[in-house]
């Protein structure tokens, strides 16, 4: 159990363009996904948290408008990158944590999609 | 605030040696400890973890940490070292009394074991 998949791995797209990802839990419900951004080497920076049927909540230096979150279901949150330039580059990795307790799942434990490599030419 | 400190950004260790990457904590209620793991361009893969109880906690892949209050450190360790161990670990911490406050991460640590 515990699964988080991401889609898709990788994409390259041309200055300018959207690129959506989907990021979903597989055998559990999560009421609260996390979207990261990763640059090479470098640990994981949280841009925003989100929870079902509600807005996102982003940290500081985020622009909410570029990076678009939309967590519709408990399985499913997508991040939309608008508008999207060569420093746009980097490893987004979700998260997902599950709510309420029982099978086996531990809800103080994130799980992590196996991220995707965005390349803004 | 809470923050977390891997003060290694390499450990070098031969297959068969033990292993130990070290990480230090801050936070102002208790601590909800972590140790994720993650292989080239993937995701992280949860390992192990710390709420309360037995300071030493057995984890996924033989790994280990034990936690230490007084040290404020949950350093993870392995007996014995295996090359497909060679992976970036990551250190990670929750403030219990925050509720489900968001995960902090340390740096990173990355861990090449040797043949």
């Amino acid at each position: 159990g515990a699964v988080v998949s991401q889609h898709p791995s990788r994409v390259i797209c041309k200055s300018g363009t959207s690129v959506k990802i989907e990021c979903r839990s597989l055998d559990f419900q999560a009421t609260t996904m996390f979207w990261y951004r990763q640059f090479p080497k470098q640990s994981l920076m949280l841009m925003a948290t989100s929870n079902e049927g509600s807005k996102a909540t982003y940290e500081q230096g985020v622009e909410k408008d570029k990076f678009l979150i939309n967590h519709a279901s408990l399985t499913l949150s997508t991040l939309t990158v608008t508008s999207a330039h060569p420093e746009d580059s980097s490893f987004y990795i979700c998260s997902a944590r599950w709510g309420t307790s029982g099978g086996g799942l531990r809800t103080d434990t994130q799980y992590f999609g196996p991220g995707t490599r965005l390349t803004v030419l | 605030a809470q923050s977390v400190a891997q003060p290694e950004d390499q450990v070098n260790v031969a297959e068969g040696n033990p292993l130990t990457v070290k990480c230090t904590y801050s936070v102002s209620g208790n601590p909800y400890l972590f140790w994720y793991v993650q292989y080239p361009n993937r995701g992280l893969q949860f390992l192990l973890k710390y709420i309360t109880g037995d300071n030493l906690v057995k984890g996924s892949y033989g790994f280990e940490a034990e936690f230490n209050k007084s040290q404020t450190s949950f350093h993870l360790k392995k007996p014995s070292a295996l090359v497909s161990d060679s992976a970036l670990y990551f250190c990670a911490v929750r403030d219990m009394q925050a509720g489900y406050s968001t995960l902090t991460f340390g740096k990173g640590t990355m861990l090449l074991v040797s043949p």
